[in-house]
């Protein structure tokens, strides 16, 4: 199975301040169709989770432009530009390219 | 707006069955491939299983594999999760979500396996 492995695991960040977060797979990324699907989820507490990001870098339909996703092969980041009190919860990356999908083991932000 | 809401969550011994069911709105239900994925309580996201669009591929994640099913009405818009031999283990609020890349996601039903 494909291993993502997170970091870090607790991530506590000032309001206003940015915050980034790495993922990293053990086999590369990349489809037989030549597209790398690599998925970033939200769960804020108590809720269900929220894909925010698709294949890398595209953010879902409103999420807010200050999640950008970037990286490429077994190495990717989800930054955050300003933190808002609204972005406290758990962070997954996700690879959606090999059977079985696997997650990473999730990122805890929160406020400092 | 796409919409999937999860029932049949319950109680259940140690070998025992439940059914989970998923019902699905909001978008063309039978274009779609659909999950199931689950967290243990306290814990990270692990996916189980996948069924595609006209019920003739599934993949499972290993720890499951010959005790739960999926399997989809198209008819109805519903996805089902047959899980059998049930362990404590299994404990976990399950969620229903789109596709391979887990577009959306339902609010989950718990199953609690224990004696």
């Amino acid at each position: 199975d494909v291993v993502m492995t997170q970091s870090p695991l607790s991530l506590p960040v000032t309001l206003g301040q940015p915050a980034s977060i790495s993922c990293r797979s053990s086999e590369s990324l990349v489809y037989s169709d030549g597209k790398t699907y690599l998925n970033w989820f939200q769960q804020r507490p108590g809720q269900s989770p929220r894909r925010l990001i698709y294949k890398v870098s595209n953010r879902d339909s409103g999420v807010p432009d200050r999640f950008s996703g970037s990286g490429s092969g077994t190495d990717f980041t989800l930054k955050i530009s300003r933190v808002e009190a609204e972005d406290v919860g758990i962070y997954y990356c996700m690879q959606g390219t090999h059977w079985p999908l696997t997650f990473g083991g999730g990122t805890k932000l929160e406020i400092k | 707006e796409v919409q999937l809401v999860e029932s049949g969550g319950g109680l259940v011994q140690p070998g025992g069955s439940l059914r989970l069911s998923c019902v699905a709105s909001g978008f063309t239900f039978s274009y779609y491939s659909m999950s199931w994925v689950r967290q243990a309580p306290g814990r990270g996201l692990e996916w189980v299983a996948i069924l595609n669009q006209d019920g003739s591929d599934t993949h499972y994640v290993d720890s499951v594999k010959g005790r739960f099913t999926i399997s989809r009405d198209n008819a109805k818009n519903s996805l089902f999760l047959q899980m059998n031999s049930l362990r404590a283990e299994d404990t976990a609020v399950y969620y229903c979500a789109r596709d391979r890349q887990l577009y959306r996601w339902g609010q989950g039903t718990l199953v609690t396996v224990s004696s």
